[in-house]
């Protein structure tokens, strides 16, 4: 089983549409998440720090689920603009203090149509 | 503020080159990341600098050399590189390797594209 999973996609998606993406993490001690966003031949820009329960921005709301390990974006009335790849990302914990890191899923690449 | 720059923009090298990549952030972040990542695949870690120490190396080859000189800046010296080290060279940093309250939140560079030839 892969460490992070993500749906690779592609979703194409009219604008004004909801879309949601999931992710799975396998390390049920991780302690952060993180949505990014990565632009063609851009680097990774952070959509969204995932804590607790979860969280709401605007348009963007992601949630934590614990138990089933699992985090999730929802985008509402999606923008031309929302076109990009999703990148889920977990802090994973290692065995020993200072080998925590990020991990990063495959990404979702999402395209929103006019 | 948080940018993190990094230089150049773009590198062509030939396998018996010898260059360096340059990193540098004013955030006061004590955490660096050097990553390098392929086309349509994420981001692959290859090292970190925790207070500008070495915390991590994922068996990178010994032909990629990292040097963290002072808590601003980070440097990837490149040596007899191969083909397939064609990639995005990312660098990031974060306020720790590992904090409470978001220290952890790593920020990327725009990145080096670096094709061997």
């Amino acid at each position: 089983r892969k460490e992070v999973e993500q749906d690779p996609g592609p979703f194409n998606v009219p604008e004004g549409a909801t879309v949601a993406f999931n992710c799975t993490y396998s390390n049920s001690a991780s302690q952060s998440f993180f949505w990014y966003r990565q632009d063609c031949r851009k680097e990774p820009k952070l959509l969204m720090s995932v804590y607790s329960s979860g969280n709401e921005d605007g348009r963007f709301t992601a949630q934590l689920n614990r138990a089933s390990q699992y985090i999730s974006l929802l985008i509402r009335d999606s923008k031309l603009s929302d076109s990009a790849t999703y990148l889920c990302v977990v802090n994973m914990r290692g065995p020993n203090f200072g080998n925590e890191k990020l991990t990063f899923g495959t990404g979702t690449r999402l395209t929103i149509i006019p | 503020d948080t940018e993190v720059t990094q230089t150049p923009k773009h590198l062509v090298m030939g396998m018996t080159n010898k260059k360096s990549l340059k990193c540098e952030q004013h955030m006061g972040h004590r955490a660096m990341y050097w990553y390098k990542q392929k086309a349509k695949k994420p981001p692959e870690l290859m090292f970190v600098y925790s207070y500008e120490k070495l915390s991590i190396n994922e068996s990178v080859p010994s032909r990629f050399s990292p040097e963290c000189p002072n808590s601003s800046l980070l440097n990837l010296h490149l040596h007899a590189l191969q083909p397939e080290d064609s990639a995005l060279y990312l660098c990031a940093s974060s306020q720790a390797v590992f904090a409470a309250d978001g220290g952890e939140t790593q920020y990327f560079g725009p990145g080096t594209r670096l094709l061997v030839l």
